[in-house]
């Protein structure tokens, strides 16, 4: 059955490391999303792809980068660069055409730990 | 700044009784509106949106209002179960989705 899968659930991060979070989707979707989310904030965009091998910068992209190699593969790479790492990372992929281009559909997301 | 806003950060409500989520919005430009609900360590849903050429977009126990001129959108849940206990996430839409910070509902048996 078609969704969005997402892993790990959980992952830890020494200081100074770089880490990749994964995100595959199964829908055929031409558009995928990253969001990060803290206690008591909204889904905050960090990068979105709306075709392969191209990518944009969402509200808070630094200290983050991605890959769009492929159609269903969104990777997101957490870098040492960024500060304060610790949150629930969102992947969501969305169609670009039929379907009104807003509605997403979100994996079940990773927890990323600093150690 | 916080282009979509959604002040009460949480709701208690009686099973059986209408829940009242709402959500307040700056940029007159948003052209569609979403709503989304999300339970602890998942991904959200979508739930129900609305265009802005629209008022009121129904769908079973939900019904999402839209009041342009006020910049103020509503989620109605009626009648309202113990399952719909999640966080409730508004989002608006142009050019990209922006989220709200989300209002944590919970309804009481």
């Amino acid at each position: 059955d078609g969704g969005i899968t997402q892993s790990p659930k959980y992952l830890f991060r020494k200081e100074g490391q770089n880490v990749t979070l994964s995100c595959e989707q199964n829908l055929n979707h031409d558009a995928m999303y990253w969001y990060r989310q803290d206690p008591g904030q909204g889904l905050r965009l960090i990068y979105y792809s709306q075709i392969v091998n191209d990518f944009q910068k969402g509200d808070i992209a630094e200290g983050y980068s991605v890959s769009r190699e492929k159609k269903e593969s969104f990777p997101l790479t957490v870098t040492s660069a960024q500060k304060n790492p610790t949150a629930f990372y969102l992947c969501a992929s969305s169609p670009w055409e039929g379907e009104p281009q807003e509605t997403q559909y979100f994996g079940p997301g990773t927890r990323l730990l600093v150690l | 700044d916080q282009q979509v806003k959604q002040n009460s950060p949480s709701l208690s409500v009686q099973e059986g009784r209408i829940s009242i989520l709402n959500c307040d919005y700056t940029n007159s430009m948003f052209d569609y509106f979403l709503w989304y609900k999300k339970y602890p360590a998942e991904g959200p849903t979508f739930l129900i949106s609305i265009s802005s050429i629209k008022d009121k977009n129904e769908d079973g126990r939900f019904t999402v209002f839209l009041n342009k001129s006020a910049k103020h959108l509503s989620l109605h849940i009626v009648p309202s179960q113990p399952g719909d206990s999640a966080v409730y996430f508004c989002a608006a839409s142009y050019q990209k989705v922006t989220f709200g910070t989300g209002t944590k509902l919970q309804v009481i048996p």
